[in-house]
């Protein structure tokens, strides 16, 4: 299968701790995307990769929140001190830059819950 | 500032029936992608159709089509003979173009349900 993968799909974290997601795109995709999702939503921009340079950041991505992509490869959304208001599930996207129309391919997703 | 709109958030349709799943939108951009996306109980979003907006016919994808209004600001999803796997949530998402950003914008989905 050489679609977008996420690690891991469940995480449950009690308040304070630290977490970190890991998305590996599709391969020859140089774009990578993070979306965050909360019931009955839909899924919110968070931040955006072309190759490893981090080009846009939603304000939703607030302190505790950070991104890599090292290589341009996969990527990791940290979480620090995780609030019970993080609660969500956090999607990771990849598009091929030269292709119009640059649809994104999403993974299965991480669900976090903070207790 | 951009924006999509989907009011319903359930609809119910039978087999074999086609149904249509309203979207509309709000951009200053001149240029915009309008894209669906359906997501099952399994969480993945898997995109369906795009729409660009300086494209003249309506696009197509199989038993997917999207009807496109320019002057109105909507791309509403129709599908074709519904299957009972059509079950899930879909979602409009919009991208403008000549800002550069490259995130979507989407609605908060409609939730759709193939009765036999």
């Amino acid at each position: 299968d050489t679609g977008v993968s996420q690690d891991p799909r469940h995480k449950i974290t009690k308040r304070g701790q630290n977490v970190t997601f890991r998305c590996d795109p599709i391969s020859e995709h140089n774009r990578l995307y993070w979306y965050r999702q909360t019931l009955g939503q839909g899924p919110e921009f968070l931040t955006y990769f072309q190759n490893e340079a981090q080009l846009e950041k939603s304000r939703l991505l607030s302190d505790r929140f950070s991104a890599e992509r090292p290589k341009g490869s996969f990527s990791t959304l940290e979480i620090q001190r995780t609030e019970q208001g993080d609660s969500a599930m956090y999607l990771c996207a990849s598009s091929l830059g030269t292709v119009s129309p640059y649809e994104q391919y999403f993974g299965p997703g991480t669900r976090l819950t903070v207790t | 500032a951009q924006k999509i709109t989907q009011t319903q958030p359930g609809m119910f349709v039978q087999e074999k029936e086609a149904v249509t799943l309203d979207c509309t939108y709000d951009t200053s951009d001149p240029s915009y992608g309008l894209f669906w996306y359906k997501q099952p109980s399994s969480g993945e979003m898997i995109f369906l159709i795009y729409q660009g907006s300086y494209d003249q016919q309506n696009a197509t994808e199989g038993r997917y089509s999207l009807n496109f209004q320019k002057a109105r600001k909507s791309a509403n999803l129709v599908i074709s003979a519904s299957q009972l796997g059509d079950s899930a949530m879909y979602f409009c998402a919009m991208r403008e173009v000549n800002t550069g950003f490259q995130k979507l914008v989407f609605g908060t989905g409609t939730r759709l349900l193939v009765s036999p």
